[in-house]
């Protein structure tokens, strides 16, 4: 069983739709969660940043973690085509060491005119 | 500043050559990653460094090496490459205490 469990899609929505992404994970030591965007041969971006449990919004995009379920969702509103690309979930535990992320494996994304 | 700078962009090795992919950063990040990514795969980190003259295994170390002899340069060195290591590699970086990874646009390796 993967430690991060990501649908990779592709999932396609017309323009103005309401997104939901989603992350499971088995690791219970995760404690930061994030939100990567990446474009088709770019490098992935920070998008959202989340510590433990609770609700996060930004601009158009919220970020939900329920640590209880270990579920972590992206909502996008009134998506647009710019949003096309790729998003991974990332998360990680509180250990020092440098910022070792497990990533899930990304889910494809297009919004259509 | 230019961010994480990753060269080549592209490259087609030969089974059982070498290179080095480099990446070079402006940002004055402590903490540097090479990260490969496969379809379906997500990414899985090779090495990282906490600083300058110190680094360490991540997840998929083997057929790889790299060294840190200063903050801004974290070079990844292929030996004998392998049709295995065909993959997109990532360069990313940090400061001390952000969770926020800064990453290069990628180098995309085939070994044929």
């Amino acid at each position: 069983q993967k430690e991060v469990e990501q649908d990779p899609g592709p999932l396609s929505v017309p323009e103005g739709a309401i997104v939901s992404l989603n992350c499971t994970y088995s690791n219970s030591a995760f404690q930061y969660f994030m939100w990567y965007r990446q474009y088709s041969r770019k490098g992935p971006e920070l998008l959202m940043y989340t510590y433990s449990s609770g609700n996060k919004e930004d601009g158009r995009f919220t970020a939900q973690v329920d640590k209880s379920s270990k579920y972590i969702s992206l909502f996008i509103r009134d998506s647009q085509p710019s949003d096309s690309a790729t998003y991974l979930c990332a998360m990680r535990g509180l250990t020092g060491g440098g910022n070792k992320l497990t990533f899930g494996t990304g889910t494809q994304l297009k919004v259509e005119l | 500043n230019a961010g994480v700078t990753q060269t080549p962009k592209f490259r087609i090795l030969k089974i059982g050559q070498s290179m080095t992919l480099q990446c070079t950063q402006d940002m004055n990040h402590n903490y540097m990653y090479w990260y490969r990514q496969d379809p379906g795969m997500g990414l899985k980190l090779i090495y990282y460094s906490v600083g300058a003259g110190i680094t360490d295994k991540g997840e998929v170390p083997n057929g790889y090496n790299v060294s840190r002899s200063t903050t801004e340069d974290f070079p990844l060195r292929l030996e004998l490459a392998a049709p295995s290591q065909t993959s997109v590699y990532f360069c990313a970086g940090h400061w001390d205490d952000t969770g926020e990874l800064f990453f290069g646009e990628g180098s995309r390796l085939t070994v044929l």
